[in-house]
């Protein structure tokens, strides 16, 4: 049974659209995480969700917009996509605490083109 | 503000010996300190855990130690087989309520 699991995979796209990314896990963890990881490979954390209440926010455009229904889901909606935004994003989880492991997602390649 | 530099790029190393990398900091000394394999196409996977008051933790092949004089943590692997190809990356926490902040990447050759 995959872990945290995030669809589509692939995501190419042209600039100015809306997209989601989704992302589940099955591990009752509290924690959820959204990382960008850019071409330079530099993994940096966007976002971070305790038991549905976003508890990080790092400093990104808001046009970036998580949402999370419920502790096991915390997708990805982005808004009028831009050159800048092509990066793997990965979806991540941990258990009581940050301290714990991070289960990360197999990741979500976007392309604007 | 925080600076994280893992201590090359690529490493390429013949099988059967110890693979050691390295991950520096500035300021002030991270209370944990994480090592993770991230293999092309996919996530991350967790690898070891040191928290500041310790100075070595052990996992098999796998050896990480904390320096906070130094500011720096090494991660060696030992007997290393061509498996062990892949990129790996540090990253700090500063305490249980604070983000994740990771380096980088040390992509890691192992040649037969």
């Amino acid at each position: 049974d995959t872990a945290v699991s995030q669809t589509p995979k692939y995501l190419v796209t042209q600039m100015g659209n809306d997209k989601s990314i989704k992302c589940e896990q099955n591990l009752g963890h509290d924690t959820m995480y959204w990382y960008k990881q850019d071409s330079k490979k530099f993994l940096k954390i966007m976002f971070s969700y305790n038991n549905k209440e976003l508890i990080i926010n790092e400093t990104v455009p808001n046009r970036f917009s998580p949402k999370s229904p419920d502790k096991a889901h915390l997708n990805l909606h982005i808004n009028s996509l831009e050159l800048g935004d092509s990066a793997v994003y990965f979806c991540a989880s941990s258990g009581t605490g940050q301290t714990d492991t991070q289960y990360f997602g197999p990741g979500t390649r976007l392309t604007v083109l | 503000s925080q600076k994280i530099e893992q201590n090359s790029e690529a490493l390429n190393i013949q099988e059967g010996k110890t693979a050691t990398l390295t991950c520096n900091y500035t300021n002030y000394s991270p209370a944990y300190l994480q090592w993770y394999r991230q293999d092309p196409g996919r996530g991350p996977v967790f690898l070891l855990l040191i928290r500041e008051n310790e100075k070595e933790k052990r996992k098999e092949r796998l050896k990480v130690t904390f320096d906070t004089t130094l500011k720096q943590s090494l991660f060696h692997i030992t007997a290393s087989q061509p498996a062990d190809s892949a990129t790996y990356l540090c990253a700090l926490q500063y305490s249980s309520a604070s983000k994740i902040i990771f380096g980088s990447g040390t992509r890691l050759s192992i040649r037969p």
